[in-house]
């Protein structure tokens, strides 16, 4: 089963603009990770961010986690055209070893 | 070490025969996961080792499915009597810590397409 939920579904931004992606979780979390997925290839690691941690960035990245909430939100600043491609956030529970994972928001930046 | 391998990259295969993919992960990572993902959907864990030890199984691994890591190195993952609805991409990742404190690195995949 899936833990997580993004939102948006799909977001279309123009190249430059920043883009919003928010993740829901269910469970209590170890950790929270962001993944990207170019089309039809496999998953890379973009950030991972603590239970412990509020916020955190990388390059253009920056994340949020509310654990109140149950809530991540990923912001990816002046958007490339590079960065087309789906967007996963991956939740790793206290009680188990294995990460589970949303379904995505699908980002398409236009240039 | 280039990553984290999968083979083959694309299988076709007609619906009843069986299929065996294989993961190579990073040398160094004692942990590796199977997962599998359909078409819009994100990946949907199926098992993971620890070395040479399943650790737990997802209920979407049905008795058609087996896994095998048995060196505590590579590891195939196997579907007997394939059925149509198991066409997906077949992911696999590697990871050097439990608890996922660090993130894992995917394979490319298996893409199965079941005709």
């Amino acid at each position: 089963s899936q833990q997580g939920e993004e939102d948006p579904q799909a977001l279309s931004i123009q190249e430059g603009e920043n883009a919003t992606m928010n993740c829901s979780y269910k469970t209590s979390i170890n950790n929270l990770q962001w993944y990207r997925q170019n089309s039809g290839r496999g998953l890379v690691h973009l950030i991972l961010i603590r239970s412990n941690e509020r916020e955190k960035h990388s390059g253009r990245l920056r994340v949020t986690l509310d654990t109140s909430k149950k809530s991540s939100s990923l912001l990816i600043t002046a958007s490339r055209a590079a960065d087309t491609a789906s967007y996963f956030c991956a939740t790793v529970p206290y009680n188990n070893n294995d990460m589970r994972f949303g379904a995505g928001t699908r980002l398409t930046v236009k240039p | 070490d280039t990553g984290v391998s999968q083979d083959p990259r694309h299988k076709i295969t007609k619906r009843g025969q069986n299929v065996t993919f294989r993961c190579d992960p990073i040398s160094e990572h004692n942990r590796l996961y199977w997962y599998r993902q359909t078409l819009g959907q994100g990946p949907e864990f199926l098992t993971y080792f620890q070395n040479e030890a399943q650790l737990e199984k997802s209920r979407l691994l049905s008795d058609r499915f087996s896994a095998e890591r048995p060196k505590g190195s590579f590891s195939t993952l196997e579907i007997q009597r394939t059925e149509q609805g198991d066409s997906a991409m077949y992911l696999c990742a590697s990871s050097l810590e439990s608890q996922g404190t660090y993130g894992y690195t995917f394979g490319s995949g298996t893409r199965l397409t079941v005709v």
